[in-house]
């Protein structure tokens, strides 16, 4: 199936850890997103890569640190999880700047 | 910066019915793409309808149209013969480019039942 998939689905573990969210596309668009939604449902993104290059940040703590290998993939990894850092998080792409993004199923982080 | 504002945190509607959610939003550009996606419980978001600032034409999908207003800067959601799976969160969106990406702004929400 073509899609946008992440992983972990579900995600619990202690303050203090340190996770990684990956997110792999199969529909050969060049630019991939970080979105994350709080318990309010208030969706905001958060990172943006066209082709490797990151090309939108916005102003995420920096304990957060995307890393694509290649197009296909925008792994997200955090450093000494916060409870603040608890919501779901989606992982996106598209083709084309001006088209619609496709978002993965979302990961919920729960940290304790 | 933009903003985008959703004033009805919940709505409901009986099947068959007819229901328009609405949307506003808040920019200087003169280009730019609105989108509504739709979030089920099982939290997938989902792509109803796109729309074009530049095309004066309201995109339909079948049961889903927009009444897209530029210089009131409103675009609402209109959904006829609503089903049961119409059932979901709804973000009305808007989509800027920087550069080689493009950001969307999402709208807070609104949370849709559909009833019998």
């Amino acid at each position: 199936d073509t899609a946008v998939s992440q992983t972990p689905k579900y995600l619990v573990t202690q303050m203090g850890n340190d996770k990684s969210i990956k997110c792999e596309q199969n529909l050969g668009h060049d630019t991939m997103y970080w979105y994350k939604q709080d318990s309010k449902k208030f969706l905001k993104i958060m990172f943006s890569y066209n082709n490797k290059e990151l090309i939108i940040n916005e102003t995420v703590p920096n304990r957060f640190s995307p890393k694509s290998p290649d197009k296909a993939h925008l792994n997200l990894h955090i450093n000494s999880l916060e409870l603040g850092d608890s919501a779901v998080y989606f992982c996106a792409s598209s083709q084309d700047p001006h088209y619609e993004q496709f978002f993965g199923p979302g990961t919920r982080l729960t940290v304790l | 910066a933009q903003t985008v504002t959703q004033s009805q945190p919940e709505m409901s509607v009986q099947e068959a019915e007819t229901v328009t959610l609405s949307c506003t939003y808040d920019t200087s550009e003169n280009n730019y793409y609105l989108f509504w996606y739709k979030q089920p419980p099982s939290r997938q978001m989902i792509l109803v309808i796109r729309q074009e600032a530049y095309k004066q034409q309201n995109a339909t999908e079948n049961r889903f149209s927009v009444n897209f207003q530029k210089a009131a800067k409103s675009f609402s959601l209109k959904i006829s013969d609503s089903q049961l799976g119409d059932t979901a969160m709804y973000f009305c969106a808007f989509m800027t480019r920087t550069g080689t990406a493009s950001k969307l702004t999402f709208g807070t929400g609104t949370r849709l039942q559909v009833t019998l």
